[in-house]
């Protein structure tokens, strides 16, 4: 069956490190790949999106890699601070259907950085 | 910053009850959808609507479920005999086309007592 899976329901660390969050998939074969942070009681919020083509995106302190070999992505918030504390999700489009496709969630990690 | 419109933003509705839940998408999108969480869970799919009629939907979405885009601005989800499983946050999402990142409205929290 497919299943997109983030690892780590929860995660905490200090203000300044770098956390990485960790989203695999199995029996896709994803056209792209999206993450969003959504805050308690909100609708996500887009942050990135990278292709089936692209190895790595930034944008200011994010960074987000795909390695469809591995099925996987990795998203990384650098220099965290608390105001990064929320929950990410990683959301993929299958590669049928690209146009309008529907994007199949995963749960999320719920980050939490201390000052 | 463009945003997705969802009213209201919270309903509480007797358990057979027909609801409407409502949405205004950005003006310049094309795709529009329907998602829903159930309380601790992952964002779920229900529907996408382009060109004005339904281009995929889940399992979740039944024949207790419609969607419509009356005019050229809103776009509803009606559930026409809700349950108490409905109790859930809806979502409204649109996007430009395939390859962009989705806007999610704020939600309707729905609950069915």
């Amino acid at each position: 069956s497919q299943k997109i899976e983030q690892n780590s329901e929860a995660l905490n660390i200090q203000e300044g490190k770098t956390a990485t969050l960790t989203c695999n998939y199995t029996n896709y074969s994803p056209a792209y790949l999206q993450w969003y942070r959504q805050d308690p009681g909100r609708g996500p919020v887009f942050l990135l999106l990278i292709r089936e083509n692209e190895k790595e995106k930034r944008k200011e302190r994010l960074k987000v890699t795909f390695d469809t070999t591995l099925k996987q992505s990795l998203f990384h918030i650098t220099a965290s601070q608390p105001a990064d504390s929320a929950t990410y999700l990683c959301a993929l489009a299958p590669l049928i259907n690209q146009a309008g496709t529907a994007l199949i969630f995963g749960k999320g990690t719920t980050l939490s950085v201390s000052s | 910053e463009p945003e997705v419109t969802q009213t209201p933003s919270h309903q509480v509705t007797q358990m057979g009850q027909e609801v409407i839940l409502r949405c205004v998408p950005i003006s310049n999108h094309l795709y529009f959808y329907w998602y829903r969480q159930i309380l601790g869970q992952k964002v779920e799919f229900l529907v996408s609507f382009y060109n004005n009629e339904i281009s995929e939907k889940s399992e979740i979405f039944d024949d207790q479920f419609s969607v419509e885009r009356p005019d050229g601005s809103n776009f509803t989800l009606k559930i026409r005999s809700t349950k108490l499983e409905d109790s859930a946050m809806y979502f409204c999402a649109s996007t430009r086309t395939g390859g962009y990142g989705y806007t999610f409205g704020s939600g309707t929290r729905l609950t069915v007592v």
